[in-house]
């Protein structure tokens, strides 16, 4: 799987969108972008993920750069709930229904994302 | 739904002891995994079963062993237990074809 580049740590107001960035100069063709999270003391939580096109679901929205280099995951109104470890991963698709699933997840160590008061 | 659910939630071992980790999948899930996470680091990937089978495995030694049963539970063992082997232990479960992953709270291990 291709590595990714996010920074340490950011700071966001509550009630704010958070633009969280992700580089992955290396992905290849078939490689799905992933974003998950980890608030303090529980597991991981999947938020979203895409191949190339922008996507959006309740939680998030992600937007992939046209060459697929790098891509930001927004919090469209970040509350205090929010304050979590978010790691951006890239991954194969699954191969075949008769030749395995999903391979597993391969985690940085991802931006601690503080939301402010 | 219960979601994934592992026990014990913490445990205290000594060194050169074995443990083992128990986890349910989310129902209808098939697919279980398991990472090890280090105080201040990412999750890293340890195995994967599916059909009973370990279909995949990270970087870990043989000490680490698993097993999926018919119902699709699934149990990590860890032998000869070292201080380094001290960790948050996660199991995720997923469907074969699916590319979601569900994480359980987790089992922290201390080895003293």
């Amino acid at each position: 799987d291709a590595k990714t580049t996010q920074p340490t740590s950011m700071d966001c107001a509550e009630g704010r969108a958070a633009n969280l960035p992700c580089n992955h100069s290396t992905i290849s063709g078939n490689e799905y972008v992933y974003w998950y999270r980890q608030i303090h003391s529980q597991g991981p939580q999947y938020i979203i993920h895409g191949l190339k096109n922008n996507e959006t679901n309740e939680m998030a929205s992600l937007i992939i750069t046209e060459d697929r280099k790098s891509s930001t995951l927004i919090l469209p109104h970040a509350t205090l709930r929010d304050t979590a470890v978010y790691y951006c991963i890239v991954r194969a698709k699954p191969r075949t229904i008769s030749g395995g699933g999903a391979d597993g997840l391969t985690f940085g160590k991802g931006t601690h994302l503080i939301i402010q008061p | 739904d219960a979601g994934v659910t592992q026990s014990p939630t913490h445990l205290i071992k000594t060194r050169g002891q074995q443990v083992t980790l128990r986890c349910s999948p989310k129902s209808g899930h098939d697919t279980v995994s398991w990472y090890q996470q280090a105080l201040g680091q990412g999750p890293q990937f340890i195995f994967q079963y599916y059909e009973e089978e370990e279909r995949q495995r990270g970087n870990f030694p043989d000490r680490f062993s698993g097993h999926q049963f018919p119902n699709y539970s699934s149990e990590l063992n860890v032998n000869a237990l070292l201080l380094g082997d001290s960790a948050l232990y996660l199991c995720a479960s997923s469907l074969e074809r699916s590319t979601e992953a569900f994480f359980g709270q987790g089992t922290r291990l201390t080895v003293v």
